[in-house]
């Protein structure tokens, strides 16, 4: 079965940093993705991680603990703009289907 | 410019009227997925394609049908629409060797 749990809604100020947590309870796991989702648009891909460790990518950073089921999403130096929804998704069955499917997402709102 | 696109973008229409939203991609990707959103509940998974001809159901495919005839095309339909189906629809695709979903720019479906 798969169970993908991420908080609802954080706030957080400009020029801080946010971590967002994602856990998972599956089989078969083969990746995680996170996503940032803007109100009314499509979701954009941020990162994929498929091994234990950090993964950074500009301001966004990415972990992954496979044993304990648990990932985080890191936002450094927040701006206006990422304002937004962020979309944990976990891809299931090595070697087979690479569609993931997605936990209920984070509301983050970031203010002045 | 590599993209996927739906049509429409916005529908409303009453319950047990046949409707397909179309989507296609430009980018030659096997994976093609179809994704309802709902406040609340995330991005849920409705059918998913690994090739052409080859198709799977996901988390929610009650009243829902889909093909894939070719490869750059995945229509989505809904043979008898009923208010429960009232969401936003997004087609995603990714290439097989790759791990990134390209989304669509979302269909916005009322059903009265």
């Amino acid at each position: 079965g798969q169970n993908i749990d991420q908080p609802t809604e954080m706030t957080a100020t400009e020029g801080a940093i946010v971590q967002i947590n994602c856990t998972y309870q599956t089989s078969g796991f083969n990746g995680l993705f996170w996503y940032q989702q803007h109100a009314g648009e499509a979701p954009t891909f941020l990162s994929y991680n498929v091994l234990d460790g950090l993964e950074e990518k500009g301001r966004f950073s990415s972990f992954l603990s496979r044993s304990k089921g648990y990932s985080y999403l890191l936002l450094k130096e927040l701006q206006m703009k990422d304002s937004a929804s962020y979309l944990c998704a976990v891809r299931l069955r090595p070697g087979g289907s690479y569609i993931p499917t997605f936990g209920r997402g984070t509301s983050l709102i970031v203010h002045p | 410019e590599a993209q996927v696109t739906q049509n429409p973008r916005y529908l409303i229409t009453v319950t047990g009227k046949k409707l397909t939203v179309t989507c296609s991609q430009n980018m030659n990707h096997e994976y093609m997925s179809w994704y309802r959103q709902d406040p609340g509940l995330g991005l849920r998974q409705i059918y998913y394609s690994m090739n052409v001809e080859v198709t799977d159901k996901g988390d929610v495919p009650e009243g829902y049908k889909v093909s894939r005839k070719e490869k750059r095309n995945f229509p989505l339909i809904l043979e008898s629409p009923s208010p429960n189906q009232t969401s936003l629809y997004f087609c995603a695709s990714s290439s097989a060797g790759y791990n990134e979903q390209f989304f669509g720019p979302g269909t916005r479906l009322t059903v009265l």
